[in-house]
């Protein structure tokens, strides 16, 4: 299929960590991104991994790659009020960013 | 560096009117995107400029739906006539190379 697929909703106590899942569908994608969007902001390009790794990581968060399943993760570490938006899976595919519908991280005090 | 660009942020127009949204890119990306996202859907890509050139339309939904970017800097998009089914978020986005691309804040369209 042409979707990339992530759950709609997570929610998670500050301070615990958060966990993203992902999976996307063409195995030659170069590039698989982590966008974030706030309420009543635009999209913010949050972290973005190569197809050949298999983590990045970036001060609180941290991205894994499984090409052999197509799973991408985002974790975000310690996780602070801030963190509340919505969280978009993409993937970089015939010179276009296809998106997952986003998942909307709610934050628990 | 001033990032992407948009205008205007929100619009509110009736069935049948049409609306021009605007959309800055990054000084010196040759690359420019328009994604909208209609209601509870993904983001879904409508087309590509390189400079002025139209690399990619095959987003477009329809004849409705009209975008230029004369002279390789701003690009607009143009909605005549809009539809109910026009409602969304219109993002543009640019890119100095293909792969990582910078995401304006979005024009969010309301069609009555």
């Amino acid at each position: 299929g042409e979707d990339v697929e992530q759950s709609l909703f997570l929610s998670v106590r500050e301070g615990d960590s958060s966990v993203i899942n992902c999976t996307y569908t063409d195995s030659s994608s170069t590039y698989l991104y982590w966008y974030k969007q706030e309420p009543g902001a635009g999209l913010q390009l949050l972290t973005y991994i190569f197809s050949n790794m298999d983590m990045k990581q970036d001060q609180r968060l941290t991205v894994l790659l499984n090409k052999k399943d197509k799973h991408l993760s985002l974790r975000i570490a310690d996780t602070q009020t801030g963190d509340s938006a919505i969280y978009f899976c993409a993937e970089f595919r015939d010179d276009k960013i296809i998106f997952g519908k986003g998942t909307r991280l709610h934050i628990l005090p | 560096e001033a990032g992407v660009t948009q205008f205007p942020s929100h619009s509110v127009i009736e069935k049948g009117q049409t609306v021009t949204l605007r959309c800055d890119p990054i000084s010196g990306h040759d690359n420019l995107y328009w994604y909208r996202r209609v209601m509870g859907k993904e983001i879904k890509f409508l087309l590509h400029f390189v400079k002025e050139s139209k690399q990619d339309e095959s987003g477009m939904p329809n004849n409705r739906f009209l975008a230029e970017r004369t002279g390789g800097t701003y690009s607009t998009l143009k909605v005549q006539p809009a539809e109910l089914e026009d409602s969304g978020v219109y993002f543009c986005a640019s890119s100095q190379w293909m792969g990582t691309q910078y995401f304006g804040p979005g024009t969010r369209l309301t069609v009555l």
